[in-house]
């Protein structure tokens, strides 16, 4: 079956950018059918969408973030990527990544987390 | 403050059911199919329902959705202590354009 593992830095400077890999395996990113997304959730916190990516390329993000996102797929690695620029103490958080069904929107699997914290 | 409201604990005692409410507005639930999530303590969310009733492979029938209106709900029958855990409801917002969350249920088994 299709497992996500995350990937990337546990400690970010503030301001500066978070970069996350998510591999993916069991599984291609282009098979079709479905988003890759990434979610988070602060300590002792609840769930928050930070966006997704269809493998063609299309992209859907949250407004809250305000522009600091970008997701971007690897076919040939099979992963796909999150970037959030400008961090503060704020975006500190467990990143999930996910795969979202295409159209009906749910998250199955889900990667095991990292913790990544903003902090100089 | 989350889109979609859910109660901040529930609690029951083994062998009994709970049910667990979602509360959204036409933009979300009143429109979009629902799902839930099952967070047990230390782990990452597990898929429990999806399009608002139904269930993945090997989640037991213990376990259901259903919703009316702009609201949801997740039952659990015969409840183990196994079931301690976290549960959130997501769905599409067409308004903001975003999937949304509920703030999440801590179920209690006493």
């Amino acid at each position: 079956q299709v497992q996500l593992q995350e990937s990337g830095p546990g400690l970010v400077r503030p301001s500066q950018t978070l970069s996350l890999t998510c591999t993916v395996s069991g599984g291609s990113i282009s098979s079709g059918g479905y988003y890759w997304s990434w979610i988070r959730q602060h300590p002792g916190k609840g769930l928050e969408w930070i966006g997704n990516m269809y493998y063609s390329g299309s992209t859907y993000y949250n407004p809250s973030l305000k522009g600091r996102v970008t997701i971007s797929v690897d076919t040939s690695k099979n992963q796909f990527s999150l970037k959030l620029s400008s961090v503060t103490a704020a975006d500190s958080a467990v990143y999930y990544c996910a795969r979202r069904e295409a159209p009906g929107g749910w998250f199955d699997p889900w990667g095991q987390g990292t913790l990544v914290t903003v902090s100089s | 403050q989350s889109v979609l409201t859910q109660p901040p604990s529930v609690s029951a005692a083994p062998g009994q059911k709970v049910t667990i409410s979602c509360s959204g507005s036409s933009s979300n639930i009143g429109n979009n199919y629902v799902s839930w999530y099952q967070q047990l303590p230390g782990t990452a969310p597990r898929l429990l329902i999806y399009d608002n009733n139904e269930r993945p492979s090997g989640i037991p029938d213990r376990f259901s959705g259903s919703k009316s209106g702009t609201s949801a709900t997740l039952a659990i029958t015969g409840l183990q202590t196994g079931d301690e855990a976290d549960y959130y409801c997501g769905t599409w917002d067409s308004s903001l354009s975003a999937v949304v969350f509920g703030g999440g249920t801590k179920l209690t088994v006493l």
